[in-house]
């Protein structure tokens, strides 16, 4: 099946550093991709809306001078944490419906990243 | 906008005892629904989902579900469950009518005692 790798895993940075975190799908083309964030003990919620060769779209209530998008391919969306601060401490997950598709159908998670603000 | 209920956020179960994991959601237009497993440190993996036609869906790993319209609920189920089942599980809604935005429920954690 379609897989959607992320990059890095783990990552650990100081505080009023930037943090870049890579989701590539790996055996499909993705015009969209999604980002959202995952709290400890809660769901996860949709930050942003990647689009390929076009500016992302975020959800109310998220930062897009703070969590910077960019498409800069069909396989490849980055998520930079700029400034991190200790509340941005989350797990990260993006998706890619495969093919472009935007009606309603499957969508392939990436395994997360683990974002540790000290 | 949807939104998604899942009252249980852990469910301890004895090993090849029947499970059922709820889901309610609640929309204004037509939905798809899904439910998505999450093993530790992993990402999500798609379970089963209802797109449209029989309202009893069967997925991987043996689990099924039932759509439920005039209750608006989702339910996951499962005759037997194993060690290999304890993990998170999460209960989806997207707007079946144009661009996906998948709306999730809280989670549940499935925990399976041998």
């Amino acid at each position: 099946g379609a897989v959607v790798s992320q990059h890095p895993s783990r990552v650990i940075c100081k505080s009023g550093t930037s943090v870049k975190i890579e989701c590539r799908s790996l055996d499909f083309q993705a015009t969209t991709m999604f980002w959202y964030r995952q709290f400890p003990k809660q769901s996860l919620m949709l930050m942003a809306t990647s689009n390929e060769g076009s500016k992302a779209t975020y959800e109310q209530g998220v930062e897009k001078d703070k969590f910077l998008i960019n498409h800069a391919s069909l396989t490849l969306s980055t998520l930079t944490v700029t400034s991190a601060h200790p509340e941005d401490s989350s797990f990260y997950i993006c998706s890619a419906p495969p093919g472009g598709t935007l009606m309603g159908d499957t969508q392939y998670f990436g395994p997360g990243t683990r974002l540790t603000v000290l | 906008a949807q939104s998604v209920t899942q009252l249980d956020s852990q469910v301890p179960v004895f090993e090849e005892a029947p499970v059922e994991l709820r889901c309610n959601y609640s929309s204004s237009v037509s939905v798809y629904l899904f439910w998505y497993v999450q093993y530790p440190n992993q990402g999500l993996q798609l379970l089963l989902k209802y797109l449209s036609g029989s309202t009893l869906v069967k997925g991987i790993n043996g689990f099924e579900a039932e759509f439920n319209k005039s209750q608006t609920s989702f339910h996951l189920r499962k005759p037997s469950v194993h060690i290999s089942d304890t993990a998170e599980y999460f209960c989806a809604v997207s707007d079946s009518g144009g661009y996906q935005k998948v709306t999730f429920g809280t989670g549940t954690k499935l925990q399976v005692i041998p």
